[in-house]
C-alpha cells in the first residue's frame, strides 16, 4: 500500500500570507496526486487534481505542483474562507489513500 | 451536475452488519464514467477510501476492510450500496459516498455524509 505523509499537520497563517503544504509519497505516483480542503461538517472539496489541473470554480489562489514522491499544494494569498484542513490524495493504484490533513488556523 | 445522497440508520449495534444507500441524481451511473466510491471519516480524524464499485459491477476494497466489505450497484435505481458486517465501536465514522473520475481517480462530487454510530 502506498502511504501518503503530509507536513506540516498544522499551519498557523495570517489573511494575505502565501503558504505551502507539502505531500509524500512512499513510492513513485506520477501525478496521480489529488488535494481536497474540508471544513467541520461538511464533505471534502476538490481543489486541484493530477497534481496541478485546478477544479472548476476553484480560486486561481490555489496552485498544486509535484510528481514522483513529492507533491506541493500553495495558496498565494490567504483569504478568511481558506482556513480549513487540507488532505491529499493518491490515486495511482488501490487502495486509494489520502494524507493525514494539514489543519490551517487563522495566526 | 452530479448529486449524491446517503441515506441508512444511524446506529447500528455491535456484531451486525451496517447498511447504507447513496442515491445519485444528476447523470447516469450507467454513464461509464465514473468509478462509485464510499468513503470514512470517524470524528476528529482523517479519510479512509473503503472501496469503490463500477458499472459492472468490477470492486475494488481496501485490504484493511475487505473480508467484511461488499459494495453494489442498482442501475435501475440509480444507486450503490455499502455493507459492512461485524461491526465494532471503531467502525463510528461519518459515511461518504462520492464519484471518482475514470481518469485520474480524482473524487469530484461528494455526497453530504452520514453519521453511522456503533453502540448497543
Amino acid at each position: 500500500d502506498i502511504q501518503m505523509t503530509q507536513s506540516p499537520s498544522s499551519l498557523s497563517a495570517s489573511v494575505g500570507d502565501r503558504v505551502t503544504i507539502t505531500c509524500r509519497a512512499s513510492q513513485s505516483i506520477s501525478s496521480y496526486l489529488n488535494w481536497y480542503q474540508q471544513k467541520p461538517g461538511k464533505a471534502p472539496k476538490l481543489l486541484i487534481y493530477a497534481a496541478s489541473s485546478l477544479q472548476s470554480g476553484v480560486p486561481s489562489r490555489f496552485s498544486g505542483s509535484g510528481s514522483g514522491t513529492d507533491f506541493t499544494l500553495t495558496i498565494s494569498s490567504l483569504q478568511p474562507e481558506d482556513f480549513a484542513t487540507y488532505y491529499c490524495q493518491q490515486s495511482y493504484s488501490t487502495p486509494h489513500s489520502f494524507g493525514q490533513g494539514t489543519k490551517l488556523e487563522i495566526k | 451536475q452530479v448529486q449524491l445522497q446517503e441515506s441508512g440508520p444511524g446506529l447500528v449495534k455491535p456484531s451486525q452488519t451496517l447498511s447504507l444507500t447513496c442515491t445519485v441524481s444528476g447523470g447516469s451511473i450507467s454513464s461509464g464514467s465514473y468509478y462509485w466510491s464510499w468513503i470514512r471519516q470517524p470524528a476528529g480524524k482523517g479519510l479512509e477510501w473503503i472501496g469503490r464499485i463500477y458499472t459492472s459491477g468490477s470492486t475494488n476494497y481496501n485490504p484493511s476492510l475487505k473480508s467484511r466489505v461488499t459494495i453494489s450497484v442498482d442501475t435501475s435505481k440509480n444507486q450503490f450500496s455499502l455493507k459492512l458486517s461485524s461491526v465494532t465501536a471503531a467502525d463510528t465514522a461519518v459515511y461518504y459516498c462520492a464519484s471518482q473520475g475514470i481518469a485520474v481517480g480524482d473524487f469530484d462530487y461528494w455526497g453530504q455524509g452520514t453519521l453511522v454510530t456503533v453502540s448497543s
